[in-house]
């Protein structure tokens, strides 16, 4: 079972490209996550989207941009990278009326 | 504003030692409590917790919810060195249709040593 996919696992920007952040689930879950996690903040909530069709801003949203482009895919897409952008990405799902998520392997971003 | 606080951040032991980590929360519209380890990359789930005083095991690893001190300990007895993670305290609430919104604290970071 694939589980949750994301795409790229590493990349490096420079200051001002954007770039696109890939997720797909294979477990039919209605619900999409994309945290970031940064050394001592434990995972932010970034943007989510409860079912297909609809996303919200979670904690932190401030220069990302998502899209749920089916019930399997939800990308993060940063139009203009900055050095604050730097983190560790996950992206998770989970069922309908359940509460554990499952999380992809994380992809690295660094921008310089 | 919600949040979670988990304590100690940091915690160093030997092989054999018994550890409990700790969990309190404070957040609106509640459904249950996480634990996720997390050793080189993704989050692995251990348990969920969403009624108070049942205990949870798996193994070494035992985990309950006190719904009205909001808290929650992870207890891990006879550790080893593959013990040594992450471990990660997260609350889900009903949030814009979602349960499944996850509040995380900042992880306690446990070194096992031999």
């Amino acid at each position: 079972n694939a589980g949750v996919t994301q795409t790229p696992k590493f990349q490096v920007l420079k200051t001002g490209q954007s770039m696109t952040l890939q997720c797909a689930q294979d477990m039919n879950h209605n619900s999409m996550y994309w945290y970031r996690q940064d050394p001592g903040m434990g995972l932010r909530l970034i943007y989510y989207s409860a079912s297909e069709g609809t996303t919200d801003k979670g904690e932190v949203p401030n220069g990302y941009n998502v899209s749920r482009l089916n019930k399997r895919e939800f990308s993060l897409r940063l139009e203009s990278a900055a050095p604050s952008q730097t983190s560790v990405y996950f992206c998770a799902s989970n069922l309908e009326g359940s509460t554990e998520a499952f999380f992809g392997q994380g992809t690295r971003l660094t921008v310089v | 504003e919600d949040k979670v606080v988990q304590s100690p951040l940091s915690l160093v032991v030997h092989e054999g030692d018994t550890v409990t980590l700790n969990c309190s929360y404070e957040v609106t519209n509640f459904r249950s409590l996480l634990w996720y380890k997390q050793e080189k990359k993704a989050p692995t789930f251990l348990f969920m917790l969403t009624s108070s005083g049942i205990e949870k095991k798996s193994g070494r690893l035992s985990s309950i919810l006190d719904k009205k001190e909001l808290s929650s300990i992870l207890n891990i007895t006879a550790t080893q060195t593959g013990d040594s993670a992450i471990y990660l305290c997260a609350v889900a609430r009903y949030y814009g249709g979602s349960q499944g919104n996850l509040i995380f604290g900042k992880g306690t970071k446990l070194s096992v040593k031999p």
